[in-house]
């Protein structure tokens, strides 16, 4: 069964503090592997997918690594509107089809 | 609109009653899906259609949950003699064809409270 933990469950930062998430999973065959941020009270809203190990994706103040056992997130310079819930999900199998797993998130909060 | 759109977008009901939950995926989407997500938590998959296949049901949790894709577009998730504890968001997303990249668009979800 495929599986996907994300760590810390909650993060605090000052505005400008960099840092990481992490999303570690466990899976057979892995088609790919996405971010998502979900603002309260909205649906997710999608980020990045990775594919396979060493690819890197970079958007803004965010970038999102990939090894063969876990994901990170790296915020660079946070902004107070950076702060949201961001979740990890992984698809497996042989093709673009079918569920995707997700972790029970991060939640970021940026001070200013 | 361009988005997926769920009704409503929030519902209050007694136990025992049932509900219908209504997604319009992006036009021209193949795939659609339900997820659940209680409060604090992560999304919970219930149900997925891809064009014309029979749908993975694997993650409906009783068979008070049932779901239907009218026509390759609308879909109902409909919830049977309700309890409490299916009290949650429920979001629906939908998806390119197959071959195109693998992102979830997601609507912005039907809160259903079950008292």
């Amino acid at each position: 069964e495929d599986q996907v933990t994300q760590s810390p469950e909650a993060l605090r930062l000052q505005e400008g503090e960099s840092s990481s998430l992490n999303c570690s999973y466990t899976v057979s065959g892995l088609r790919g592997l996405f971010w998502y941020r979900q603002d309260p009270g909205k649906g997710p809203e999608f980020l990045f997918t990775l594919y396979s190990a060493g690819e890197e994706k970079e958007k803004e103040r965010l970038k999102a690594t990939l090894t063969k056992k876990e994901s990170f997130l790296h915020i660079t310079a946070p902004k107070p509107e950076d702060s949201a819930t961001y979740l990890c999900a992984v698809q497996a199998g042989k093709t673009n089809a079918g569920k995707s797993t997700f972790g029970d998130g991060t939640t970021l909060t940026v001070k200013p | 609109g361009a988005g997926v759109s769920q009704s409503p977008s929030n519902k209050v009901t007694e136990k025992g009653k049932d509900v219908e939950l209504r997604c319009d995926p992006i036009s021209g989407h193949t795939a659609l899906y339900w997820y659940r997500q209680s409060l604090g938590q992560g999304l919970e998959f219930l149900i997925y259609f891809q064009g014309n296949s029979a749908p993975d049901k694997s993650g409906l949790p009783s068979d008070r949950f049932s779901a239907e894709r009218t026509g390759g577009s609308v879909s109902t998730l409909t919830i049977q003699r309700t309890q409490q504890e299916d009290s949650a968001v429920y979001l629906c997303a939908s998806r390119p064809r197959p071959g195109a990249n693998g992102e979830l668009f997601f609507g912005e979800g039907s809160r259903l409270t079950v008292l």
